[in-house]
């Protein structure tokens, strides 16, 4: 299998932009993580599915954020409008099972100036 | 609420040292999980282990082990013989039976000094 696969794995954008984060989780897997990841905060959930279904957003910053799963082996990220204060690594995770193994994708790099 | 701290935020030891990185949890749930995971200069996440709040033997996976002691609500992480490849961040995480979702740690920053 090739692993939870998450584009672009850099993004530099300005500020006010939309952003786009892609996913496609592990096939089989029926829960996906968002995660962020900064020096100050350490690693935030932010929404997570249960078969294509959001079952907690409540860790989206803001409106400016939102997820969506249309299928089973797709997700994104949306930020629109990007703030520099969002830059940070943002994750996507899949796991098979209630409270199994968590697999992460490599993360994407996101800048916003 | 459900919380994990990890107080050590950055540990430098030199090469076949052992290092132990701390791990304390809070949760009210009776049933839940305890997992740590690796993250290395590359920065994806690697899974080391998990362990379920009613299992408390300790466990060996060759020069790792870990100490869970649920009277100390503790879930330590030891190298024994460390090398400089397990120099990472380390994060410990918790998952209750509320929910499906894991809270991380801050994570421990572990220099391996050559």
């Amino acid at each position: 299998d090739a692993g939870v696969i998450q584009s672009p794995r850099h993004e530099v954008t300005e500020m006010g932009q939309e952003v786009t984060l892609r996913c496609k989780p592990i096939s089989g897997h029926d829960y996906l993580f968002w995660y962020r990841q900064t020096m100050m905060r350490g690693l935030e959930l932010l929404i997570y599915f249960n078969n294509n279904v959001p079952i907690d957003d409540s860790g989206m910053p803001e409106d400016r954020f939102s997820a969506k799963m249309p299928n089973a082996s797709f997700s994104t990220l949306k930020i629109q409008p990007s703030e520099p204060r969002d830059s940070a690594v943002y994750f996507c995770a899949s796991s098979l099972e209630f409270r199994g193994q968590v697999f992460f994708g490599n993360g994407t790099r996101l800048t916003v100036t | 609420a459900q919380k994990v701290t990890q107080a050590q935020t950055e540990i430098s030891v030199v090469e076949k040292e052992d290092v132990t990185l701390d791990c304390v949890y809070e949760t009210r749930d009776t049933t839940y999980y305890l997992f740590w995971y690796k993250q290395p200069p590359s920065g994806e996440l690697v899974f080391l282990i998990r362990r379920n709040s009613f299992d408390e033997q300790n466990e060996i996976s060759g020069r790792y082990s870990w100490n869970f002691q649920k009277s100390t609500s503790s879930f330590n992480f030891t190298i024994t013989a460390s090398q400089v490849v397990d120099s990472a961040v380390y994060f410990c995480a918790l998952s209750g039976d509320r929910d499906d979702k894991i809270i991380f740690g801050k994570g421990t920053r572990l220099h391996i000094l050559p």
